[in-house]
């Protein structure tokens, strides 16, 4: 069954830190894997999506993932963290075809400290 | 830019009353989508729609029926509201690429 692995409930970084969001999937084929995030209250808001190609794409708001399909990892990673950072963030995986249905992780919710 | 609106930020409703949430995208998308959140679960799939009159259940679809009348808007129905019912309720829509873009949630309370 396909499944998404969010290790860290919270995270908490001082501004100006580099930050790495750690994501591990379960997926038979070559998955379409993606990154949300959410502020309070708000919708998720797409940061950045793999579908093939280069194993390193660069997302909005300064984000990078890389893809390893070695390691079933996808992980979010920025160099210098600011305050309006703080979110909630998703990792999410989806078939090729069909209907695009997205498996989400549970999410991992980031502090950042002044 | 892709729009996918949700009537109602906030709702407050009554255990047994039937609830409807509303739902409308503007990018001509087929496929839309509900989902629920809850702390430490992530968003769990309620049902999606991959045409109009046409749907399929998602992962936890009890007490939940949804509707698609018209392209753009996909409703989704309690048909009598329990207190478990609690929670943010996401809708999302999407073409034939990913990704799913996502309105601002409703978050609706069950007394």
């Amino acid at each position: 069954a396909q499944s998404v692995t969010q290790p860290d409930i919270h995270i908490t970084v001082s501004e100006g830190a580099s930050l790495e969001l750690r994501c591990n999937y379960s997926y038979g084929a070559t998955p379409y894997l993606f990154w949300y995030v959410q502020s309070p209250g708000q919708g998720l808001q797409l940061l950045l999506k793999y579908f093939s190609g280069d194993t390193l794409v660069q997302g909005i708001k300064g984000f990078e993932a890389e893809f390893k399909r070695s390691q079933s990892s996808f992980n979010l990673r920025k160099p210098s963290v600011h305050w309006s950072d703080a979110a909630e963030y998703f990792c999410a995986v989806g078939a090729q075809g069909g209907y695009n249905k997205l498996i989400f992780g549970a999410g991992t919710r980031l502090a950042v400290h002044p | 830019d892709v729009k996918v609106t949700q009537s109602s930020r906030y709702l407050v409703k009554r255990t047994g009353e039937k609830v409807f949430l509303e739902c409308v995208q503007d990018m001509d998308h087929e496929n839309m989508f509900w989902y629920r959140q809850d702390p430490g679960l992530g968003l769990r799939l309620i049902y999606f729609s991959y045409d109009v009159k046409m749907k399929e259940k998602g992962d936890i679809p009890e007490g939940y029926s949804v509707s698609r009348e018209k392209k753009e808007r996909f409703s989704l129905i309690l048909e009598s509201a329990s207190t478990n019912q609690t929670s943010m309720y996401l809708c999302a829509s999407n073409g034939q690429v990913p990704p799913q873009h996502f309105g601002d949630g409703t978050r609706l309370s069950i007394l």
